[in-house]
């Protein structure tokens, strides 16, 4: 069974819409993280979260913004979309004191 | 300048070995991760190293000159399968919840 679950696989989106990208995770784990990666470019960390509270930002755009509902929750709301925010977009967890981080399968997000 | 630099590419032949390098340049420096990527797939966990050392885990080992800003993972007995994109990563602060610094991966390619 996978234990992070990121929802959809793929995505198309227009140039200037909204998506929200989901993850749930089913370690057990405190701490949530969303990084991006792009072609041609190293996977670049975006926020990180614990107990559903912001931790680290190193996203410089207010168009993304995570949501946590739950503490094994951590969704990645994107405004305004454009076709530079095309990237997979991988959502990590780790556990407390833990440096080790596992990673979900991604979201392929295109915006065309 | 700033930043986790590696190889593009590295090529090797089925049985025998294959040394991933990896310098950084960071703002601080609290550990190194060493992750496998499929094409396709989320990055996998292989190993973390915080001390100057060599770090024996039996397929995989690792290296650390904390000094030199340094390290290497290297793969002996190769197999065919060991074939991916190995990614090294920089933990530069010490809260637990903090992102990653990535390299842009070094793709090795084992040959029969």
């Amino acid at each position: 069974d996978p234990k992070i679950i990121q929802k959809p696989k793929y995505l198309v989106a227009v140039t200037g819409s909204e998506k929200i990208l989901i993850c749930e995770q089913y370690l057990g784990h405190n701490a949530m993280y969303w990084y991006r990666q792009s072609a041609k470019k190293p996977l670049e960390f975006m926020f990180s979260y614990s107990y559903q509270k912001l931790m680290d930002n190193q996203t410089a755009s207010s168009r993304f913004q995570p949501q946590s509902s739950k503490k094994n929750h951590l969704d990645l709301q994107i405004t305004a979309l454009k076709p530079d925010d095309s990237a997979t977009y991988f959502c990590a967890s780790s556990q407390d004191h833990s440096y080790e981080q596992y990673f979900g399968p991604g979201t392929r997000l295109t915006v065309l | 300048g700033q930043g986790v630099e590696q190889p593009d590419n590295l090529m090797s032949v089925e049985g025998t070995f294959a040394r991933v390098n990896c310098t950084y340049s960071t703002s601080g420096f609290n550990g190194l991760s060493w992750y496998q990527q499929r094409e396709g797939h989320a990055p996998v966990f292989l190993s973390y190293v915080v001390l100057d050392g060599l770090k024996d885990s039996g397929h995989f080992s690792t290296f650390l000159s904390r000094s030199n800003g340094y390290s290497y993972l290297l793969l002996t007995e190769l197999q065919i399968k060991d074939s991916a994109s190995y990614l090294c990563a920089v933990r530069e602060g010490d809260n637990y919840a903090q992102g990653l610094t990535f390299g842009l991966g070094t793709r090795v390619s084992v040959f029969p």
